[in-house]
């Protein structure tokens, strides 16, 4: 099991440009996080998705983020004209089941998104 | 909704001498409390998680213990080696939600 999967780790994107940031779950995990870490802060949620459907999207900004976990393939983060402010270490997790529910959450390694 | 404290944000300690990282939280309903390791540049790493039904939980030189009545949780850990050198994060999560909330984090550094 090779583990939640998360590419590029490294994007770098001109202001006003899009980013696309990808993750693959473990096998068998159906339940997709993703969370975004600021330099020397705690990660903080912004989208909880089962295939095809987004459950929960409340830490995600209303404009420019939008969030995919397609039938087939992997979830999809799309960051819009994207700007300064939207620098930081995006994570992607995943589980089995709802993670209350005795099970863990597994993290991929990051996409480390720089906006120049 | 769910607020996590993390204290402290930094932590030094002499090799083969323990840590200790204390946590508290804002939500009485919060009933998953995880640990996570997080290597300079890696992925955070779930190390040790205790859910409410139970006080104290150990796992080699790593222990959790949990306050409900205070709402407050600590990570333990002893005998520290360099490898242990890491930003630690608690988190929280209630019962019928799924979203961790994190605390900022402990940067703990082991001197050899």
């Amino acid at each position: 099991n090779a583990g939640v999967m998360q590419n590029p780790r490294h994007l770098v994107r001109r202001r006003g440009q899009e980013a696309r940031l990808r993750c693959s779950p473990m096998k068998g995990h159906s339940h997709v996080y993703w969370y975004r870490q600021l330099p020397e802060e705690g990660l903080k949620f912004m989208v909880y998705l089962q295939k095809e459907n987004i459950i929960d999207e409340s830490g995600m900004p209303k404009e420019r983020f939008s969030a995919e976990f397609p039938k087939e393939g992997p979830s999809i983060l799309r960051i819009q004209q994207v700007v300064r402010g939207d620098s930081a270490a995006y994570f992607c997790a995943s589980s089995r089941r709802d993670i209350n529910l005795d099970t863990e959450a597994f993290f991929g390694q990051g996409t480390r998104l720089t906006v120049v | 909704g769910e607020n996590v404290e993390q204290h402290p944000s930094t932590l030094s300690v002499q090799e083969g001498d323990s840590a200790v990282i204390k946590c508290t939280y804002s939500d009485s309903a919060s009933n998953y409390f995880p640990w996570y390791k997080q290597e300079l540049g890696k992925r955070p790493q779930l190390i040790i998680d205790i859910r409410s039904n139970v006080g104290e939980k150990k796992d080699q030189r790593i222990a959790v213990t949990l306050n409900k009545t205070a709402k407050h949780f600590s990570l333990h850990i002893t005998e520290t080696q360099p490898e242990d050198s890491a930003v630690y994060f608690c988190a929280a999560s209630t019962r019928g939600d799924y979203k961790l909330s994190f605390g900022a984090g402990t940067t703990v550094t082991v001197r050899a």
